[in-house]
């Protein structure tokens, strides 16, 4: 089975740019999360959608950052405009069924550097 | 609020010794506990979970809500077992629509030959 794929891998870009990151999680996989976690935390939960719908986005900046989930299935997460503290690694994880208490499965993350 | 806290950022041990990376937890339901662990150039995965009761790669954790603690243990480091690993607590999100996982910060074990 593929597992979660995220690009870019990496990102490097100067403050108030935007940016924009894939995500195309385990087919079939009805629950979509994009996590940030910046360097020495753990990750934290950004966003989470169940198939093309929002169901917590509580922690997510909504002044810069946004994200969607079009037909239930690849999302993009993207931010406008960049500060220094967004640089992080941005981690996209998928699971089955709904829920939230079952595994999530994670992407290798995306790497921005803002400078 | 829900809050997971790992004590340790760094752990090393020697190879064959025990290692035990602490967890301990704040959550006023009832908790779902997992371990994820990332080895190196590696996807962050589970390790193991509460709920399944399993021994992964020779680790155990046991869920004890008296002392609110999900420690993970080893008997036996081995070298492959370098890694970071994250306690995370699935719980009801303060907002009450959705279970919601929170991480520790990570504690990195290294096993030294």
């Amino acid at each position: 089975e593929a597992g979660v794929a995220q690009s870019p891998r990496y990102k490097i870009i100067e403050k108030r740019q935007s940016v924009a990151f894939w995500c195309n999680p385990i087919s079939g996989h009805a629950t979509l999360y994009w996590y940030q976690q910046i360097l020495g935390q753990g990750p934290k939960l950004l966003i989470q959608f169940q198939n093309n719908g929002v169901v917590d986005d509580s922690q997510l900046p909504k002044d810069r950052f946004s994200a969607e989930r079009l037909k239930g299935v690849d999302s993009t997460l993207k931010i406008q405009p960049a500060k220094l503290e967004d640089s992080a690694v941005y981690l996209c994880a998928s699971s089955w069924p709904a829920g939230g208490r079952e595994t999530q499965y994670f992407g290798p993350g995306t790497r921005l550097l803002v400078l | 609020a829900q809050r997971v806290t790992q004590p340790e950022k760094l752990l090393s041990v020697f190879k064959g010794a025990p290692v035990e990376l602490k967890c301990n937890y704040s959550y006023s339901g009832s908790p779902e506990l997992f371990w994820y662990v990332q080895y190196s150039r590696q996807r962050l995965q589970l390790l193991l979970r509460h709920i399944s009761r399993e021994s992964i790669k020779g680790f155990t954790a046991d869920l004890n809500k008296g002392e609110t603690s999900f420690h993970l243990k080893k008997p036996f480091a081995q070298e492959e077992d370098s890694a970071m690993y994250y306690c995370a607590l699935s719980g009801w999100s303060s907002g009450g629509s959705n279970y919601k996982l929170t991480f520790g910060k990570g504690t990195l074990l290294t096993v030294n030959p």
